[in-house]
């Protein structure tokens, strides 16, 4: 199975700072010329959301403040700038081999 | 839009089995496979397995290859979920989430909490 591995487990950041996190998989996530990473952010008691697919693609009615780069094993989320609103737990997920995986959240709070 | 409604809460005995329902609407249901994934409390989220609603072919993981079946029914764009024999580490929330071909799973239910319990 791909284990990834995101850091840190959890953030605080200045509302209109850079919120980074990064997202470590054990084996390549790529094939056909695309990376299978996908972001999400998850509040309490709801669904997680999709923020970014394939890496760096921004999911429809995403905020450009969201963004995500990265390849084979090293992905990256980046929020700028952060607000309130992006209080949540954020997952990478790989699709490249089954089974799917997660990783374990990184938890954004308000400095 | 596209909606996934699941069913409601489960409370169920050790050893007993649920199963729980996930209704698709707004796009046509044998076009995307249905995924599931499994979030205990407090914890992340655990990708369970698939299914191609249009051929019934499933794709599970390993790890709940003896606990989860799933199917679906075309007639009604409803997927459903079976665990069997529920032990106090089957309690969770289940969600459906429609994949997009491979870009995410852009749509997903509200989830079911299952509670394991004598």
């Amino acid at each position: 199975d791909i284990v990834l591995t995101q850091s840190p487990a959890s953030l605080a950041v200045s509302l209109g700072q850079r919120a980074t996190i990064s997202c470590r998989a054990s084996e390549s996530v790529d094939s056909y010329g695309n990376s299978f990473m996908h972001w999400y952010q998850q509040k309490p008691g709801q669904p997680p959301k999709l923020l970014i697919y394939r890496a760096s693609n921004l999911e429809s009615g995403i905020p450009a403040r969201f963004s995500g780069s990265g390849s084979r094993t090293d992905f990256t989320l980046t929020i700028n700038p952060v607000e309130a609103d992006d209080v949540a737990t954020y997952y990478c997920q790989q699709s490249n081999e089954d089974p799917f995986t997660f990783g374990s959240g990184t938890k954004l709070e308000i400095k | 839009q596209v909606q996934l409604q699941q069913s409601g809460a489960e409370l169920a005995r050790p050893g007993a089995s649920v199963k729980m329902s996930c209704k698709a609407s707004g796009y046509t249901f044998t076009s995307y496979t249905m995924h599931w994934v499994k979030q205990r409390p407090g914890q992340g989220l655990e990708w369970i397995g698939y299914i191609n609603p249009s051929s019934g072919y499933t794709n599970y993981n390993q790890k709940f290859k003896d606990k989860a079946t799933l199917t679906a029914d075309k007639s009604s764009s409803t997927a459903y979920m079976q665990l069997s024999s529920l032990t106090s580490e089957d309690s969770a929330v289940y969600y459906c989430a429609r994949d997009g071909n491979y870009v995410g799973f852009a749509y997903w239910g509200q989830g079911t909490l299952v509670t394991v319990s004598a």
